[in-house]
């Protein structure tokens, strides 16, 4: 399967501040790249969905102004939690999807994830 | 009904017993159905992708797929307790891209 790496793979921060974390697809091009969150004993949930050179579309709840996505190329987009508090921390994991030419096209892989505390 | 149905288990299997695993789903998705894999504190790791209607075999695990009645299932041959995790049956959403996750089942492979 195709790889995709995440960074930081552990965060610590003060609650107020901003943390920004990488997802980067090491031997494909991913089109399009997926957030998720994951709570404790709990199911994957899809926070948004981001196509490259283009705006991320959020899924309900999301708030797209504390969570800030990036996908400004092929093989990274990038995931902000800014004035992180205590409910956001959580599991954060991205995926990448191929294109249509892509040997693993219609497959989502995903990377390792993130565990973001904030105290 | 949910768009993708998973029994949580837990599904506990001797060690090298064949572990099946089901999934069914509903109108509301595509017909591209995936199978991962997921070990506590870890992210899901793909198993197998499946689209067109029998089976689809891959080293221990084949991937089998029932449009008519809208089943998708897992079998583990030789289960091993390295197998002991959550497996989550997917489908890509109604109007593609997304992925649709099921509830996820736990099995246990027992030495």
């Amino acid at each position: 399967g195709a790889v995709v790496s995440q960074h930081p793979s552990r965060v610590i921060c003060k609650s107020g501040t901003s943390v920004k974390i990488e997802c980067r697809s090491l031997d494909f091009q991913a089109t399009t790249m997926f957030w998720y969150r994951q709570f404790p004993k709990q199911s994957l949930m899809l926070m948004a969905t981001s196509n490259e050179g283009s705006k991320a579309t959020y899924e309900q709840g999301v708030e797209k102004d504390k969570f800030l996505i990036n996908h400004a190329s092929l093989t990274l987009s990038t995931l902000t939690v800014t004035s992180a508090h205590p409910e956001d921390s959580s599991f954060y994991i991205c995926s990448g999807k191929g294109s249509r030419w892509s040997r693993s096209y219609n497959e989502q892989f995903f990377g390792p994830g993130t565990r973001l505390t904030v105290l | 009904q949910k768009e993708v149905e998973q029994n949580s288990g837990p599904l506990s299997v001797p060690e090298g017993a064949i572990a099946s695993l089901n999934c069914t789903y509903s109108d509301r998705v595509s017909q591209s159905f995936f199978w991962y894999r997921q070990y506590s504190g870890k992210s899901p790791e793909l198993i197998m992708s499946i689209y067109s209607n029998g089976d689809k075999e891959d080293g221990r695990f084949t991937a089998q797929l029932n449009k008519a009645s809208q089943y998708v299932s897992l079998l583990i041959r030789d289960s091993q307790p390295s197998d002991s995790a959550t497996y989550l049956c997917a489908a890509e959403g109604e109007y593609g891209n997304k992925l649709v996750f099921g509830a996820g089942t736990i099995l246990r492979v027992k030495s």
